[in-house]
């Protein structure tokens, strides 16, 4: 069975662009949230959709956006790109509603902004 | 303050030795209680997993929980190198669970 896929794996932008990151989910699973870790801190939640809705929403401003499409895959957004977005990324996918306690968790998008 | 607070290390032992890995935190709401092991370059895969209070083991590892103290604990017994990796607790009160920064763990063979 295949795990939770993130693509690109590396992505380096410059201050000010665009970044999309993708997630696909594991087969059945409904549940996707986005985490974001940067270096020294815990993970820190960003989104949470399931069924195509967002369901919760962590302390980050309007510019980090997503949503899931249709097949349960999903696409985090992040706007005017600033030095401190560089982090690693993860996405995590679960059963339908399911909380953060059953998650499994995909290897990462890791983002520079230079 | 922060709400869970985890030494980052690095903390360094020699195979075989018993390796204990501790978070406090600061909201005595906070019923879910996890442990997560992170290679480099992988995501964080569940270790275990505590509802509520007391203890649980998984073979070579055993997690504890102090309500009280608001402190949680991984211990693991005959450690080896293959555990070297970071290990994160995650707390909260339901699915929005609340990290600590992640300690590293060295296992000298």
């Amino acid at each position: 069975e295949a795990g939770v896929t993130q693509s690109p794996t590396h992505l380096i932008k410059t201050r000010g662009q665009q970044a999309t990151l993708r997630c696909s989910p594991i087969s059945g699973h409904t549940s996707v949230y986005w985490y974001q870790q940067a270096l020294g801190l815990g993970l820190q939640f960003l989104l949470w959709y399931d069924e195509g809705e967002e369901r919760n929403r962590g302390n980050f401003p309007p510019r980090f956006s997503g949503r899931q499409f249709p097949n349960y895959s999903s696409e985090l957004n992040v706007n005017a790109l600033e030095l401190e977005d560089s982090a690693l990324y993860l996405c995590a996918s679960g059963p339908r509603l399911s909380g953060a306690n059953v998650l499994t968790f995909g290897a990462g998008s890791r983002l520079t902004v230079l | 303050q922060k709400e869970v607070e985890q030494d980052p290390g690095p903390l360094s032992v020699p195979e075989g030795a018993i390796v204990s890995l501790n978070c406090t935190y600061s909201n005595s709401a906070f019923q879910y209680f996890m442990w997560y092991r992170q290679y480099s370059r992988k995501g964080p895969e569940l270790l275990m997993y505590t509802y509520s209070s007391g203890n649980k083991e998984d073979g070579r590892f055993t997690a504890q929980v102090d309500k009280s103290s608001k402190y949680i604990s991984l211990f693991i017994r005959d450690s080896q190198p293959s555990d070297s990796a970071t290990y994160l607790c995650a707390i909260g009160p339901d699915y929005q669970l609340i990290w600590g920064a992640g300690t590293k763990l060295i296992i000298k063979p």
